[in-house]
């Protein structure tokens, strides 16, 4: 089964628009970490915000946020004020088994985002 | 400061062949994650090494393994190639275990004829 579900293949937005990235998760860990990463054509994988299971406030980084809704296991990606530069893969990740035998970073799918002058 | 490097970032083998790839961390990171990227797909989970010992393996069969070194550099090792383990093999560090974000580096595309 999905660890991690990201249920839009792909995304366009208009650029200086606001964009919501979906992602649920799947895990029965107390503690876990949750990721997003973005991708673009060039091929590296760049960090972008995180999101600790105990943190009791949203995550946030300059435009991008993350909608974290522990109950529904969900973990969306906001980026306000879209740019042309954000066209690019977007992966959501997590970290589940801390310290354990099955302690790993997991990828979803991934996202493509266009953004459209 | 020096990110991620992995060499060769491309190489073509045929069928049968055995490949070796290479991972440098960055400087001060201990753990080093391999994933395996398909055309057009996700990442796929394969190792990760942590201070030396392999803390944890992917669903992958045992012709893919690797190794961690002294200083942290990884090797990652496919025998035997089959058309599908083309990709890019990417490798990623972290400070170490307790530490979640992982820094990637370029990749390794490797294509199998």
């Amino acid at each position: 089964a999905q660890k991690i579900t990201q249920t839009q293949p792909g995304m366009f937005v208009q650029e200086k628009e606001a964009v919501t990235l979906d992602c649920t998760y799947d895990t029965s860990d107390p503690s876990y970490g949750l990721f997003w990463y973005k991708q673009p054509s060039s091929g590296e994988m760049i960090f972008l915000i995180y999101q600790g299971s105990y943190d009791q406030q949203n995550a946030t980084e300059g435009r991008y946020s993350l909608n974290f809704q522990k109950a529904r296991k969900s973990a969306n990606l906001v980026i306000s004020a879209s740019q042309l530069g954000d066209s690019a893969m977007y992966f959501c990740a997590m970290r589940e088994g801390w310290g354990t035998s099955y302690d790993k970073v997991i990828f979803g799918p991934g996202t493509s985002l266009s953004v459209i002058p | 400061e020096a990110g991620v490097t992995q060499s060769p970032t491309h190489l073509i083998k045929t069928r049968g062949q055995q490949v070796t790839l290479r991972c440098s961390p960055i400087s001060g990171h201990t753990s080093v994650y391999w994933y395996q990227q398909a055309l057009g797909l996700g990442l796929q989970f394969l190792l990760w090494y942590d201070e030396g010992e392999e803390r944890n393996r992917g669903n992958f069969p045992p012709r893919f393994s690797g190794r961690q070194f002294p200083n942290y550099s990884s090797e990652l090792n496919v025998n035997a190639l089959e058309l599908e383990d083309s990709a890019l093999y990417l490798c990623a560090s972290s400070l170490g275990e307790n530490t979640g974000e992982l820094f990637f580096g370029e990749g390794s595309r490797l294509t199998v004829l």
